[in-house]
């Protein structure tokens, strides 16, 4: 069984700051992928980034990055210079051989002014 | 090309009642999903179809929920006699297949009063 847990309900930042969400995760395969998905009042789930388990690598997109530790089972989103935008629910899953995707309760990040 | 579509975008039923809910994925993808989202927590898998058929339809709660997408493309979930526990938000993704991306569709939020 794969499990994701995502232990911060709520977290706050200034616009323009730097802010690190939280993830750890468990599954018993050796090859398996990992996301992060933000979901805005308008319910659309988004992907923001995405990470391959077999890439050491940290995957990058733009404003938001992962740090990825495999050993310890963690997948921490970073998102640099926030903006109001960002201000969503932000959900860890993953997904293995299996296809289907497991994911945590999400947080909700709230980008101040 | 065109995302994700869902219809209808809210549908509020009577308990007991027939439900129909309709998924329209992106165009090419051969993997759908559907995922069950509640309040305050993050989409729990219900079904997932390679093509035309069901390949794993394991996170359907009981016998009053079927799917189908009898062409390999638009999928209708059913719900019979629906109660109000059944209500929730009703997501659906498709892909290119095994761990390709999931790209979401806006969901359709279902109350049952």
């Amino acid at each position: 069984a794969q499990t994701v847990t995502q232990s911060q309900p709520e977290m706050s930042v200034q616009e323009a700051e730097t802010v690190t969400l939280s993830c750890t995760y468990d599954t018993s395969e050796s090859n398996y992928y990992l996301f992060w998905y933000k979901q805005p009042p308008s319910r659309q789930m988004i992907l923001v980034i995405r990470q391959e388990a077999y890439k050491q690598q940290n995957a990058t997109e733009n404003r938001f990055s992962v740090n990825f530790q495999k050993a310890a089972k963690s997948f921490s989103l970073k998102i640099s210079d926030s903006q109001l935008g960002d201000t969503a629910m932000y959900f860890c899953a993953l997904t293995g051989a299996n296809s289907k995707l497991t994911f945590g309760k999400g947080i909700t990040l709230s980008v101040r002014p | 090309g065109a995302g994700v579509s869902q219809t209808p975008s809210n549908k509020v039923t009577e308990k007991g009642k027939y439900v129909e809910l309709r998924c329209d994925p992106i165009s090419g993808h051969t993997a759908l999903y559907w995922y069950r989202q509640s309040l305050g927590q993050g989409p729990e898998f219900l079904i997932y179809f390679q093509g035309t058929g069901a390949a794993d339809d394991s996170g359907l709660p009981n016998d009053r929920f079927f799917a189908v997408r009898p062409e390999g493309s638009v999928s209708t979930l059913k719900i019979q006699r629906t109660e109000r526990g059944d209500s929730a938000v009703y997501l659906c993704a498709s892909s290119r297949g095994g761990t390709d991306t999931q790209y979401f569709g806006p969901g359709t939020r279902l109350t049952v009063l």
